[in-house]
């Protein structure tokens, strides 16, 4: 069965401070991988996506992911965070056969501070 | 565009009613689309998936007859809470499965507060 571990439950940056959310994921073949945005009481916003080819992927709002085979991660980074950019991040992982369903990651609540 | 909406956005109901969510895919057509529950400050949950005129598909531990979902076009799914109870207030999230380029991609709506009084 897959899996998805974000570590960090919490991480606090600076404004302008560079940013790195980590995800790591248990799945047999090549998976496919999301990074998930939410702000409170909304639902889930789209930052990018890896279904095969480049491992280095871009993503709105600044963001970017590197799909890392070997260490099983694709850990999200922006290099200079916004204050608007305070959220809850989601990594999910997609079966690459015919199955739909993601399965998420618990989450990391971002805070910036000024 | 892969716009979803979901709606109501927020309900408050007597213990012992129905809710119905209605979820659309506003800009693509969605074979398939997939209702969450979010309890606070933690992660989703799927509670099933649904798919264009056929039965919904539901997880482990999930009641089908407490919670009904009807998929009848290619735009719209309704979940339909029944005889709700105060155990059942959470907020309550859709998915639609975008195809376009091959492999799908989930759009999510805003999401659904339930409070059962």
């Amino acid at each position: 069965a897959q899996s998805v571990t974000q570590p960090d439950i919490h991480i606090t940056v600076s404004e302008g401070a560079s940013l790195e959310l980590r995800c790591n994921y248990s799945y047999g073949a090549t998976p496919y991988l999301f990074w998930y945005v939410q702000s409170p009481g909304q639902g889930l916003q789209l930052l990018l996506k890896y279904f095969s080819g480049d491992t280095l992927v871009q993503g709105i709002k600044g963001f970017e992911a590197e799909f890392k085979r070997s260490q099983s991660s694709f850990n999200l980074r922006k290099p200079s965070v916004h204050w608007s950019d305070a959220a809850e991040y989601f990594c999910a992982v997609g079966s690459s056969f015919g199955n739909e369903k993601l399965t998420f990651g618990t989450g990391t609540r971002l805070t910036i501070i000024p | 565009g892969a716009v979803v909406s979901q709606h109501p956005s927020r309900v408050i109901c007597k213990s012992g009613t129905s809710v119905k969510i209605e979820c659309r895919s506003l800009d693509f057509q969605a074979t398939t689309m997939f209702w969450y529950r979010q309890f606070p400050k933690q992660s989703l949950m799927l509670m099933a998936t649904s798919n264009e005129g056929s039965k919904a598909t539901y997880e482990q531990g999930v009641e089908k007859d407490k919670f009904l979902i009807n998929h009848a076009s290619l735009t719209l799914s309704t979940l339909t809470v029944t005889s709700a109870h105060p155990e059942d207030s959470s907020f309550y999230i859709c998915s639609a499965g975008d195809r376009a380029g091959g492999r799908e991609t989930q759009y999510f709506g805003p999401g659904t507060r339930l409070l059962v009084l």
